[in-house]
């Protein structure tokens, strides 16, 4: 099974700062990769995946992404913030090989807080 | 694309009483379905999984159960509710050719 560590459980950064979360996960065997972002009250939306391919990755919002097989990480990163930037930020890594098919992993997610 | 309706969208029930959420989907067929648990502060722990009707697989012992009566709804009960089944409950599903999966809205459970 894969354990997905998330480093930073709380990111302050101020508008229009760039900002970087981090992401590392256990196992080196092949793997896709998800960045969810939760708002208050809201189920996770998909804000960005790796599969294959570039291993610079771009999403929703401004965001992107870079996967780092020898590193087995997957940080996040935005150049500039907004306040509406201000959510729980979950990686999830999901095993290509694995019995189960599907199963998803989650981090413990990233509060990343955008101060005016 | 897919939809995922979660119902009700909050909920308050005192120790002991039944349990009954809701999940169902429309835009897809025969996806994988599952329920998340998400206790305050804390990530995402997987329920249950579902890869078609009748089909669950339980990750947690718990006295939480799940059941599929159709191939788009996924119910998660509990016959007596427990203070610490108090969270945000999140309804996934994943299509069968995908590798993404997308959440629902999620219920809000409170159990005093």
């Amino acid at each position: 099974a894969q354990s997905v560590t998330q480093l930073d459980s709380q990111v302050p950064v101020f508008e229009e700062a760039p900002v970087e979360l981090r992401c590392n996960y256990s196992s080196s065997v092949s793997v896709y990769l998800f960045w969810y972002v939760q708002y208050p009250n809201q189920g996770l939306q998909l804000l960005l995946k790796y599969l294959s391919g570039s291993t610079l990755v771009k999403g929703i919002n401004g965001f992107e992404a870079e996967f780092n097989k020898s590193q087995t990480s997957f940080d996040l990163r935005k150049p500039s913030v907004h306040i509406s930037d201000t959510a729980e930020y979950f990686c999830a890594v999901s095993d290509v090989s694995s019995n189960y098919g599907n199963q998803f992993y989650f981090g413990t997610g990233t509060s990343l807080t955008v101060i005016p | 694309s897919q939809t995922i309706h979660q119902w009700p969208a909050t909920l308050v029930q005192p120790v002991g009483s039944p349990l009954s959420l809701e999940c169902t989907v429309e835009g897809t067929s025969n996806p994988n379905l599952y329920w998340y648990r998400q206790a305050a502060g804390r990530g995402l722990q997987l329920l249950f999984y579902s890869v078609g009707i009748g089909q669950i697989s339980s990750e947690v012992p718990q006295n939480l159960s799940a059941s599929r009566p159709q191939d788009r709804q996924f119910i998660l009960s509990s016959k007596k509710l427990l203070l610490s089944d108090s969270g945000f409950y999140l309804c996934a599903l994943q299509k069968r050719d995908e590798e993404t999966q997308y959440f629902g809205p999620g219920t809000r459970l409170l159990v005093l």
